[in-house]
């Protein structure tokens, strides 16, 4: 069953931690990336990956950190500097990056909730 | 001015109505258009794709381009209540692997 899982669905952050959430596709797929999603702001490209041990921060990169050491995975971490990290965050992945047929697609999404 | 703007509703409509859904954008160079269906706490999922101007039809569904106005419309027909759900219209430059989305516009429909 190819496709891309997020974990976890849920996910609680104490003031000060940090927390990495994890991003796995097996669609073989270059690339892959980390999108934020708030209520009325829709989604926000946080940093994104078009190859293996590459990356490039999106729009809103500040507070947050990502690792792409194997093609499947690529885990996104948020700091404890991103001081509003309450969010439905969402990776995705798509094959020819840029290319005419490139098209996203989106895993489950993972909701950080701060205690 | 936004890049994209998209009216985020909510819209409700009876079952079997004829829905319209609109995005209109500021950037000439966007080439691609994307809408995306996005249930409750659930990721988005691909519904249609088209480049440049033109319609595209899928069942249901149909999508419309118009690059000289700035404009991108989803029709979707004899609407039922598993439409139900969160659209959101999505555009990138050609070349380029960033999309660029709207704030997405909550459907309902009624039975």
């Amino acid at each position: 069953d190819g496709g891309i899982t997020q974990s976890p669905k849920y996910l609680f952050r104490k003031e000060g931690q940090n927390v990495t959430l994890s991003c796995e596709q097996n669609l073989n797929h270059d690339a892959m990336y980390w999108y934020r999603q708030d209520p009325g702001q829709g989604l926000r490209l946080i940093y994104y990956s078009q190859i293996v041990n590459d990356f490039q921060k999106g729009d809103i990169a500040e507070g947050y950190s990502v690792s792409r050491e194997k093609k499947e995975s690529f885990p996104l971490t948020v700091t404890s500097a991103q001081k509003n990290p309450t969010a439905f965050y969402l990776c995705a992945s798509s094959n020819t990056p840029g290319g005419a047929q490139e098209t996203q697609y989106f895993g489950p999404g993972t909701r950080l909730l701060v205690l | 001015q936004k890049e994209v703007e998209q009216d985020p509703g909510p819209l409700s409509v009876p079952e079997g109505a004829i829905v319209s859904l609109n995005c209109t954008y500021s950037n000439s160079a966007f080439q691609y258009f994307m809408w995306y269906r996005q249930y409750s706490r659930k990721g988005p999922e691909l519904l249609m794709y088209t480049y440049s101007s033109g319609n595209k039809e899928d069942g249901r569904f149909t999508a419309q381009v118009d690059k000289s106005s700035k404009y991108i419309s989803l029709f979707i027909r004899d609407s039922q209540p598993s439409d139900s759900a969160t659209y959101l219209c999505a555009m990138r430059e050609g070349g380029s692997e960033k999309l660029v989305f709207g704030k997405g516009m909550k459907l309902t429909v009624n039975p």
